[in-house]
């Protein structure tokens, strides 16, 4: 099984709402991301788990906030968005992270979010 | 942070070869260069890696220049499935404990009949 699920696959919110996506994989996985895509760009990304310990965050302002559970699991909790984090969220997994591995990261498809 | 160039879209006939260049002048040492495609309402899919040699897999071919400054990801024979958006990405580390992805700006694959 080589698939990364994410739910849900829509998500509409406003501005005062608090909602979570969901990521999960059993490939035994032990590296974990978040991504943002807008429209007809490349995915930036926003936060990396790495053994269950957040080991990146690019920045990200904090009404984004992740967690990991467990290894197979991965949330994001959404708080007080803004119409322009409107975007697909992409989240992916690796075997790990560390500089000398060469795996390859598997996508989910991703939420689609529009907050109004 | 290390940066890919691609040209924004391609054009291919079908069964034909397809070129898509990358232009990666900034790469360090040890940044291996990875290829992804995203067909239309999905994530990104693995296509092909490399750090200096040529690489080939069942999808396709990566042809790596000697000084590492430009790449070719090669598709022996386009299909009307290989339509989609490819991107050229540099893998770099950070920090010595973790790696990240850096995303090019995609070519945009179109495959004629």
């Amino acid at each position: 099984d080589t698939e990364v699920t994410q739910t849900p696959k829509h998500l509409v919110m406003g501005m005062t709402n608090k909602k979570s996506l969901k990521c999960e994989q059993h490939m035994g996985h032990r590296a974990m991301y978040w991504y943002k895509q807008k429209a007809k760009k490349p995915p930036e990304l926003m936060f990396v788990y790495s053994y269950e310990k957040l080991s990146i965050n690019e920045s990200v302002p904090s009404r984004f906030s992740p967690e990991c559970p467990n290894s197979s699991l991965l949330n994001l909790h959404l708080h007080a968005l803004q119409p322009e984090d409107s975007a697909l969220y992409l989240c992916a997994s690796s075997q790990d992270d560390r500089p000398s591995s060469t795996d390859t990261q598997y996508f989910g498809p991703g939420t689609r979010l529009t907050v109004l | 942070d290390a940066k890919t160039t691609q040209p924004n879209s391609m054009e291919s006939n079908e069964e034909e070869p397809v070129h898509l260049p990358c232009n990666h002048s900034t790469i360090s040492g040890t940044d291996y260069i990875h290829w992804y495609r995203q067909l239309p309402s999905q994530g990104p899919e693995y296509v092909i890696h490399g750090l200096t040699s040529n690489v080939n897999n069942r999808m396709a071919s990566l042809a790596i220049a000697e000084d590492r400054k430009s790449s070719t990801l090669i598709l022996h024979r386009a299909t009307l499935r290989d339509a989609a958006v490819y991107y050229c990405i540099l893998r770099v580390g950070i920090g010595g404990a973790t790696n990240k992805l850096i995303f090019g700006t995609g070519t945009l694959l179109a495959v004629q009949p």
